[in-house]
């Protein structure tokens, strides 16, 4: 079975500090990783995502995400957050053996104040 | 259109009721993808098309809810007999085929069971 956990229900950075959004995972494989965002009152858009490679992946936005195996973990980050980045953030998980199912997280609010 | 559309934007029905909900998948995406997101919730897995093969069926939360897609491009979700627990938004995504490929969501149905 595949799991995805978004241990912050919350999280709040003032404008211009990098923020980071947790994310860990459980899969028998190699994980696919990625990482969706909800804008108020909009649909679900893909950010970015790890297949192989190299661990830190860019997408857009400016956002960024660390591949860690050893920790079972894709955090998501941006090095300076701006005001139109609040949002409400989802992981996402895949096993490769189990082509179609994503497991989501449960999501996390980014809330970036001026 | 370029994106996933689905109707209706928003169905307010009565317990009890059957409703029927639509997704126009990007054209040329071989996988579809129903969600559902309650209030406050994550995205809840129901249901996987991928080209001609059988569905991923393992989602659906009871044998009141079915899906089908017709000739590989349109999808409808029924829910029959509703019950307020159904209450939720109801997303679909489409997507390339292969694991590796991001989801492209619609902008989802706000189902309303009174």
């Amino acid at each position: 079975a595949q799991s995805v956990a978004q241990p912050e229900d919350q999280v709040n950075v003032a404008e211009g500090n990098p923020l980071t959004v947790k994310c860990t995972y459980s899969v028998s494989g190699n994980p696919y990783l990625f990482w969706y965002v909800q804008y108020p009152n909009r649909g679900l858009q893909f950010l970015l995502k790890y297949i192989t490679g190299d661990n830190l992946v860019k997408g857009s936005y400016g956002f960024e995400a660390e591949f860690n195996k050893s920790q079972t973990s894709f955090h998501l980050k941006k090095p300076s957050a701006l005001v139109s980045d609040s949002a409400l953030y989802f992981c996402a998980v895949r096993d490769p053996t189990n082509a179609g199912k994503s497991t989501f997280g449960d999501g996390t609010t980014l809330t970036v104040k001026p | 259109g370029a994106g996933v559309s689905q109707s209706p934007s928003n169905k307010v029905t009565e317990k009890g009721k059957d409703v029927e909900l639509r997704c126009d998948p990007i054209s040329g995406h071989t996988a579809l993808y129903w969600y559902r997101q309650s209030l406050g919730q994550g995205l809840e897995f129901l249901i996987y098309f991928q080209g001609n093969s059988a569905p991923d069926k393992s989602g659906l939360p009871s044998d009141r809810f079915s899906a089908e897609r017709t000739g590989g491009s349109v999808s409808t979700l029924t829910i029959q007999r509703t019950q307020q627990e159904d209450s939720a938004v109801y997303l679909c995504a489409s997507s390339l085929r292969g694991s590796v490929a991001e989801q492209f969501f619609g902008p989802g149905t706000r189902l309303t069971v009174l």
